[in-house]
């Protein structure tokens, strides 16, 4: 089975100030791993994936994510935040191993606000 | 131009009744996708066609009938509406099944069954 957790409902940041947002994922071979962002009433939209190579991975908007495999982690980062950043972001999980007849996991989601 | 469009955008509706979310992607995608996002926005699959054939059939009732007339289409069906199903139902789709592909997605239909 695969499985994501984001463990933070919410995240909080001043503009300006650097912002994590967690994600640990759960897969039996390696994973493809993926974030969304979320806009209020919009469909979800790609930020970033890592499938192999480099650990850091650079996305839309100045956004990275460090792929960090013995922690089975796939934390999403950002150096300064802006209010306009503020969304949810949703990371999701794909085994490698698997065929076609797998769809994404996705986690529950973290709201990221960040304040003026 | 929309690359993935669902229509309606919103749909109220009494318990018992049957209705349908259409979806049309204009990117030329062999895969397409229905996911539900429930009030705790936490975002299920629900089926995946692959040009016209059903790939993943998640454990949903039966009351639910995805359908696609062709490779741009996927349309899903819902019989005898429950509280239960009101959700906001997200269309999707990817170039083919290659795992590592990013997936398009449409703007969602908000479903309220009273």
């Amino acid at each position: 089975a695969q499985s994501v957790a984001q463990p933070e409902d919410q995240v909080n940041v001043a503009e300006g100030n650097p912002l994590t947002v967690k994600c640990t994922y759960s897969v039996s071979g390696n994973p493809y791993l993926f974030w969304y962002v979320q806009y209020p009433n919009r469909g979800l939209q790609f930020l970033l994936k890592y499938i192999t190579g480099d650990n850091l991975v650079k996305g839309s908007y100045g956004f990275e994510a460090e792929f960090n495999k013995s922690q089975t982690s796939f934390h999403l980062k950002k150096p300064s935040a802006l209010v306009s950043d503020s969304a949810l972001y949703f990371c999701a999980v794909r085994d490698s191993r698997r065929t076609g007849r797998r769809a994404l996991t996705f986690g529950s989601g973290t709201r990221l606000q960040v304040q003026p | 131009d929309t690359a993935v469009s669902q229509t309606p955008k919103y749909l109220v509706t009494q318990m018992g009744n049957d209705k349908s979310i259409k979806c049309e992607q204009n990117l030329g995608h062999d895969t397409m996708y229905w996911y539900k996002q429930d009030s705790k926005k936490f975002l299920k699959i629900m089926f995946s066609y692959n040009n016209k054939e059903l790939i993943i059939n998640e454990t949903v009732p039966n009351r639910f009938s995805p359908k696609s007339p062709d490779k741009a289409h996927l349309n899903l069906h819902i019989n005898s509406l429950e509280l239960g199903d009101s959700a906001v139902y997200f269309c999707a789709s990817s170039p083919g099944q290659v795992a590592f592909e990013k997936l398009f997605f449409g703007s969602g239909t908000q479903l309220s069954v009273l």
